[in-house]
């Protein structure tokens, strides 16, 4: 149980063009999802936070126009990389939240993007 | 400052070598503490949830237990494939529906 798919694995694209990565729950409602972006050896650090039909809450720092964020239904959450440059080439991963889990997050697999 | 420390860092065993992986913390009004396992480019991966101090979660070689200022997670007698980045995570009052993540330990167990 509390499976989470992202799709693509891995993206690679030229620079200013955009890209959406899709986050979805596969066995349950996620009622919160969360983006997160990982560096080479660091920890994870968090973009936004998104509850099903509300606008996400981004975190200090993080450009509301370059990345958005839409959760529409309460198994897929979207992140767009709008015009990316090869400073947003990183490791992005999200993650799900149910009624239930009392704050557990279940994450998915990541996605890879590349920016040329 | 709520705060997230892990440690060591890098951890590194020998097959059957037991060791504890430590994460403290520095949070007001802890609603939960969670490990996670991290593989190089994955996702992590839950591990349990610990909600009080005295509390303590099992799962085969992992044992994870939590104080009122730190949790420790028990590896028993290792084995090549629990090689991982181990992450912590805590969830607070104050923090929202966040968790504040460490920096991770990393463990490589060798035959």
């Amino acid at each position: 149980g509390a499976v989470v798919s992202q799709h693509p694995s891995w993206v690679i694209c030229k620079s200013g063009t955009s890209v959406k990565i899709e986050c979805r729950s596969l066995d349950f409602q996620a009622t919160t999802m969360f983006w997160y972006r990982q560096f080479p050896k660091q920890s994870l650090m968090l973009m936004a936070t998104s509850n099903e039909g509300s606008k996400a809450t981004y975190e200090q720092g993080v450009e509301k126009d370059k990345f958005l964020i839409n959760h529409a239904s309460l198994t897929l959450s979207t992140l767009t990389v709008t015009s990316a440059h090869p400073e947003d080439s990183s490791f992005y991963i999200c993650s799900a939240r149910g009624a239930q889990s009392t704050y557990t997050q279940y994450f998915g697999p990541g996605t890879r993007l590349t920016v040329l | 400052e709520d705060q997230v420390t892990q440690s060591p860092e890098a951890l590194r065993l020998q097959e059957g070598e037991s060791s504890s992986l430590n994460c403290s913390y520095t949070v007001s009004g802890l609603r939960g503490l969670f490990w996670y396992r991290q593989d190089p480019g994955k996702g992590p991966e839950f591990l349990f949830t610990l909600y009080s101090a005295g509390e303590e979660k099992e799962k085969e070689r992992l044992k994870a237990t939590l104080t009122k200022k730190e949790s420790f997670l028990h590896i028993t007698a290792p084995k090549p494939e629990d090689s991982a980045t181990y992450l912590c995570a805590v969830a607070f009052t104050g923090g929202g529906n966040k968790l504040t993540f460490g920096t991770g330990t990393q463990l490589k167990v060798e035959l």
